[in-house]
Order: structure tokens, then C-alpha cells, then sequence
């Protein structure tokens, strides 16, 4: 059975910090790894998502990178900001069945 | 365009009720998922619809019932409300890569 965890639970930082927040799996026979944000009150947002055959991929200033033999995901936020206050989660997906961490709960103050 | 729609957004219920909540999406995937967010922001899956077949059914009480009337749609039903079942409820569709949300029904039984 696949289990994710996602450390830290809560991370509070000043503006402009770069951000690593981790991501790791117990199976690695996954399709793809996908990185969500949530904000209070909505839904999830896709940030990036990654198939099992890549080991990174970016958009703006974040980047996630995969390795599948460790189980094993980062996700880094450049240049933090008020704005990206929100909580970061992680799913694995393999054979229809998406597995997600608890999350990575961030504040970024100004 | 909204991709994923779930109503209602807000759903507060006493014990004992029926209700349903549906969900639609635009996107043209084969598969629709529901999950639970329990109060401590835990995503986990209920069921799933592959190509109006259920292929994933994990152990939750029968008195939940998804019902997939085609292939853009999966509504689900839940019966004899319990406190227990006060949650989040995300409706999401994927089509082998990424997954698409709705925006989540919070469901409160009184």
C-alpha cells in the first residue's frame, strides 16, 4: 500500500526565502508525481506534475524534481512571497489509484 | 470555463438526512474520483469511475453511493447522514496524467 509524507507539516518564513518543501513515497511503481496547492476555502490547483520517466519540471519560480528509486520529490519555491501562503500537497498516482501526503502547510509574512 | 463544477458549495444537513452532491466536468477525461478532507486537511479517496465502471471502491460505509449517469458526470449520494461524515468532499477527473479538481462541497451534519 503507498504511503506519502510530506515534512514539513507547517513551515512560517519571511518574504524572499527560497523554499524546499519534501515529498516522499513508499512505492515507487508510480505514473506520475503531481504537486497541488490549496488555499482556504477552495479547491486544488495543479502546480506541476511530473511523469515517472522525468525528474524535474518547472514553472516560474517553482521547480519540482522526482527520484523514483529513493521515493523521493522536492518541490522549490524561489523568492518567496505573501502570495504563495497556502498549503502545498503531494500525490503519487499509480494504476488509478492517487495517493496524497497531509500536506505542507506555508506562511510566507511579509 | 470551469473544468471540474461540484454544487452545491455549502451543504449543512441534520443527522439522519439524504443527500446528494454532483459533480460535472468539461474536460472529456475517462476517469472522475471523489475524495474526503477530513479536519486535518487528509485527502482520501472514496471512489473512483473508469469509462462508467467503478474500479476503485475503497472501504467506506455503503450508505455513500457514487452514481456516474454518463461519462461527464459523477454524483454522489449519501444516506442516513452522520456527524462523522461532516467534511470536504473534492470531486476530480484525470485523464492517465493529470488531475483536475472541483472547488470541494463542505459538508456540516448537525
Amino acid at each position: 500500500k503507498q504511503e506519502v509524507t510530506q515534512i514539513p507539516a507547517a513551515l512560517s518564513v519571511p518574504e524572499g526565502e527560497n523554499l524546499v518543501l519534501n515529498c516522499s513515497f513508499t512505492d515507487s511503481a508510480i505514473y506520475n508525481l503531481q504537486w497541488f496547492r490549496q488555499d482556504p476555502g477552495k479547491g486544488l490547483t495543479s502546480l506541476l506534475l511530473i511523469q515517472s520517466s522525468q525528474r524535474e519540471q518547472t514553472s516560474g519560480r517553482l521547480n519540482a524534481s522526482l527520484d523514483k528509486s529513493s521515493g523521493r520529490s522536492t518541490l522549490y519555491i524561489a523568492a518567496s512571497q505573501p502570495g504563495d501562503s497556502a498549503t502545498y500537497l503531494c500525490a503519487v498516482e499509480g494504476s488509478y489509484i492517487p495517493t496524497f501526503g497531509r500536506g505542507t502547510s506555508l506562511i510566507v509574512h511579509p | 470555463d470551469t473544468a471540474v463544477s461540484q454544487t452545491p458549495k455549502y451543504l449543512v444537513t441534520q443527522m439522519g438526512n439524504d443527500k446528494s452532491i454532483k459533480c460535472e466536468q468539461n474536460l472529456g477525461h475517462d476517469t472522475m474520483y471523489w475524495y474526503k478532507q477530513d479536519s486535518k486537511k487528509f485527502l482520501k479517496i472514496m471512489f473512483s469511475y473508469n469509462n462508467k465502471e467503478l474500479i476503485i471502491n475503497e472501504t467506506v460505509p455503503n450508505r455513500f453511493s457514487p452514481k456516474s449517469p454518463d461519462k461527464a458526470h459523477l454524483n454522489l449520494h449519501i444516506n442516513s447522514l452522520e456527524l462523522g461524515d461532516s467534511a470536504v468532499y473534492f470531486c476530480a477527473s484525470s485523464h492517465s496524467t493529470e488531475a483536475f479538481f472541483g472547488q470541494g462541497t463542505r459538508l456540516t451534519v448537525v
